[in-house]
């Protein structure tokens, strides 16, 4: 079965502390992966894609993720976090043109 | 270039009513999806559209839902006497033919009272 599975529900940092969340997925065929942000009140936002290639993909606002193909893992990390990056992190997968599958997601809280 | 344009932003229904939420994709964009969020939980996929045709709607309920996506004009989800339960945040996204990457829409929240 088609799955994502997010390690942790809720996170708390403070602020310049690293972040790694991580992210497992089964999904059969090629896939493409995904991380989302959704900041407080506001719609869903890409913050990095992984479609092939390097499999050390960087995004906005100083996040990367790693695809780790043998560990069906795609964890994002941040060496310093912010406050502004309190939010909700998604983690998603697809296969070409068919339906995302998402991750429950992690709820991040930054302290100032 | 407009983004994914979903209305209304909120929505508020007595249950047994009916709500019809629409969602217009990105300009260039023939493919729809339609996702829903319950509180405390991530998206889940409900139905997969292209113009004038549903591809996959695994994900949908087997009554009182239906989506459409006609030739002209904004994608509907429709959900016919609605119940508390189905009170979330429905959210649209759309892809270019041959896209992977899915653009979201800042979603309507539907309350049923």
């Amino acid at each position: 079965a088609q799955s994502v599975s997010q390690h942790n529900h809720h996170v708390i940092l403070s602020e310049a502390a690293s972040l790694e969340l991580g992210c497992n997925y089964s999904y059969g065929g090629t896939v493409n992966l995904f991380w989302y942000v959704q900041y407080p009140g506001q719609h869903l936002q890409l913050l990095l894609k992984y479609f092939s290639g390097d499999p050390l993909v960087k995004g906005i606002k100083g996040f990367e993720a790693e695809f780790i193909k043998s560990k069906f893992s795609f964890n994002l990390r941040k060496p310093s976090v912010q406050w502004s990056d309190t939010a909700e992190y998604f983690c998603a997968v697809n296969g070409r043109g068919f339906k995302t599958i998402f991750g429950a997601g992690t709820r991040l809280f930054v302290k100032a | 270039n407009a983004g994914v344009m979903q209305n209304p932003r909120h929505l508020v229904r007595r249950r047994g009513q009916e709500a019809r939420l629409r969602c217009s994709p990105m300009k260039g964009h023939s493919h729809v999806y339609w996702y829903r969020q319950l509180p405390e939980e991530g998206l889940k996929f409900m139905v997969y559209l292209q113009k004038e045709n549903i591809i996959d709607e695994s994900g949908m309920p087997k009554e009182r839902f239906s989506a459409e996506f006609p030739k002209e004009g904004p994608s509907i989800l429709r959900i016919q006497q609605v119940v508390r339960g189905d009170s979330a945040a429905y959210f649209c996204a759309s892809s270019p033919p041959r896209g992977d990457e899915q653009f979201f829409g800042p979603g309507t929240r539907l309350t049923v009272l």
